[in-house]
C-alpha cells in the first residue's frame, strides 16, 4: 500500500527557533498533502492543503508566516514552524491524497511529528 | 457543511467482548467513509473503508457498513484483542472535495 513517511519523529527545541517537518510519499506521486495538528485527547485539525507547485491553502485561523508550507515536488513537502513558542507544541501529522487507482478520495497518513517547545 | 458524530469514550471492554463503536454523519453530497486507528504515540492507520451506500468495510476483523438510510457507519468487531486498544477515527471525504472531515475519535481499551 502507498506509504507516506515523516521527519522526525520528535523534534525539542528552544523557544524563538525554526523547526522543519518533512513529508513524504514514498512509493506514489501526491499532487496534494495536507498537514494536521493534534491536540491531547483530540481530533485531528486541518491547518492547510499543499498541491505541489502552488501556494499552500490554509484554513481559518491558521497563520501562514507562522507554518511555512513547501510543496517543492511531487513527493515531498515541509512544513517549518517559525519562532516557535510552548503552544506550538502539539503532534503534527501530514498526508498524501492518491496512491494508486483504487485510492480514489483517500488519504495516506503519516506517522506524525511530536514537537516540544521548551 | 459536513459532520462526524462517534459515541463519547472511553470504552472499556474485557478480550473476546464485542465491540461496536457508533459513528453518524450529516454530508451534503454521497461521501466516502473511511475507519482510521491511532495507537499511542503513532499516526493515524486506514482501518477500513466504503465508497457507496450499503458497501462493507473489512480489515483485521473489524467490519462497518455504509448506511445511507440512517446516515451511518458504526464500526464492529466480534472478540476484541489488548491489541486493539488504540483510538478510532471515523472520517469522510465528500466526492470531488479533499478534506476530510473527522469525529473526533473514540479511545479502546481492552483488559485481559
Amino acid at each position: 500500500g502507498a506509504v507516506v513517511s515523516q521527519h522526525p519523529s520528535r523534534v525539542i527545541c528552544k523557544s524563538g527557533t525554526s523547526v522543519k517537518i518533512e513529508c513524504r510519499s514514498l512509493d506514489f506521486q501526491a499532487t496534494t498533502m495536507f498537514w494536521y495538528r493534534q491536540f491531547p485527547k483530540q481530533s485531528l485539525m486541518l491547518m492547510a492543503t499543499s498541491n505541489e507547485g502552488s501556494k499552500a491553502t490554509y484554513e481559518q485561523g491558521v497563520e501562514k508566516d507562522k507554518f511555512l508550507i513547501n510543496h517543492a515536488s511531487l513527493t515531498l513537502s515541509t512544513l517549518t514552524v517559525t519562532s516557535a513558542h510552548p503552544e506550538d507544541s502539539s503532534f503534527y501529522i501530514c498526508s498524501a491524497e492518491g496512491g494508486g487507482p483504487n485510492s480514489y478520495n483517500e488519504q495516506f497518513f503519516g506517522p506524525g511529528t511530536r514537537l516540544t517547545v521548551l | 457543511g459536513n459532520s462526524v458524530t462517534q459515541m463519547e469514550g472511553p470504552v472499556t471492554l474485557s478480550e473476546e467482548a464485542f465491540l461496536t463503536i457508533n459513528c453518524t454523519y450529516t454530508a451534503t453530497g454521497y461521501p466516502s467513509l473511511f475507519w482510521y486507528v491511532q495507537y499511542p504515540g503513532e499516526g493515524l492507520q486506514l482501518l477500513l473503508k466504503a465508497t457507496k451506500a450499503d458497501d462493507k468495510g473489512s480489515n483485521k476483523g473489524f467490519e462497518a457498513t455504509y448506511r445511507k438510510e440512517t446516515t451511518s457507519f458504526h464500526l464492529e468487531k466480534g472478540s476484541v484483542q489488548v491489541s486493539d486498544s488504540a483510538v478510532y477515527f471515523c472520517a469522510l471525504i465528500e466526492g470531488g472535495y479533499q478534506k476530510v472531515t473527522f469525529g473526533t475519535g473514540t479511545k479502546l481499551q481492552v483488559i485481559p
